[in-house]
């Protein structure tokens, strides 16, 4: 089976750096995705890993280690915006995605 | 990025009727859906796998028979809640996925809140 854990929330200060950890645990590993869900719409995508590494994107970066079965979002300077749930995602060989229970981050002033 | 239309974005219907919510990704063709439940503070739990000719993959607990899925195209897939009740009531997403050189990804519609009455 599959068994993807997330903390369920989070709370930041507005300008600060947020880390998110993801741990997973699965056969056929073939990726790990992170969403960005605000309340009442749809996930969107903001990063994929499938080599261990970090993977930057604006103030978003993506880290993943497949030996230890662990990923973390890290957020910097962040804004009130960002206040939403992220979504850790894991894609098997020849499966479906199936997605963690999601952190509610919450930015603050 | 990709885009997947989702419609209708919401929709209040009486208990018994059925609600039909469509989901086309515009710029590419996806031969695999997904449909997934979302309740208020959760996670998205899948509930079916469509993929297009053939008939779609359910998950545990999810009932054929009351949620149909239809896939009859590369860019469409279609939900159809029958016989609704207020337990159905729940945001409905869907997402397409697109295969490509650095891999496959998903790309979500904007989800439908469905509210029966």
């Amino acid at each position: 089976g599959q068994n993807i854990d997330q903390p369920t929330e989070m709370t930041a200060t507005e300008g600060a750096i947020v880390q998110i950890n993801c741990t997973y645990q699965t056969s056929g590993f073939n990726g790990l995705f992170w969403y960005q869900q605000h309340a009442g719409e749809a996930p969107t995508f903001l990063s994929y890993n499938v080599l261990d590494g970090l993977e930057e994107k604006g103030r978003f970066s993506s880290f993943l280690s497949r030996s230890k079965g662990y990923s973390y979002l890290l957020l910097k300077e962040l804004q009130m915006k960002d206040s939403a749930s992220y979504l850790c995602a894991v894609k098997n060989y020849g499966q479906n995605f199936v997605f963690g229970p999601g952190t509610r981050l919450s930015v603050l002033p | 990025g990709a885009v997947v239309s989702q419609h209708p974005s919401w929709v209040i219907c009486k208990s018994g009727t059925s609600v039909k919510i469509e989901c086309r990704s515009l710029d590419f063709q996806a031969t695999t859906m997904f449909w997934y439940r979302q309740f208020p503070k959760q996670s998205l739990m899948l509930m079916a796998t469509s993929n297009e000719g053939s008939k779609a993959t359910y998950e545990q607990g999810v009932e054929k028979d009351k949620f149909l899925i239809n896939h009859a195209s590369l860019t469409l897939s279609t939900l159809t809640v029958t016989s609704a009740h207020p337990e159905d009531s729940s945001f409905y997403i869907c997402s397409a996925r697109q295969d490509g050189r650095m891999g496959e990804k998903l790309f979500f519609g904007s989800g439908t809140q469905l509210s029966v009455l």
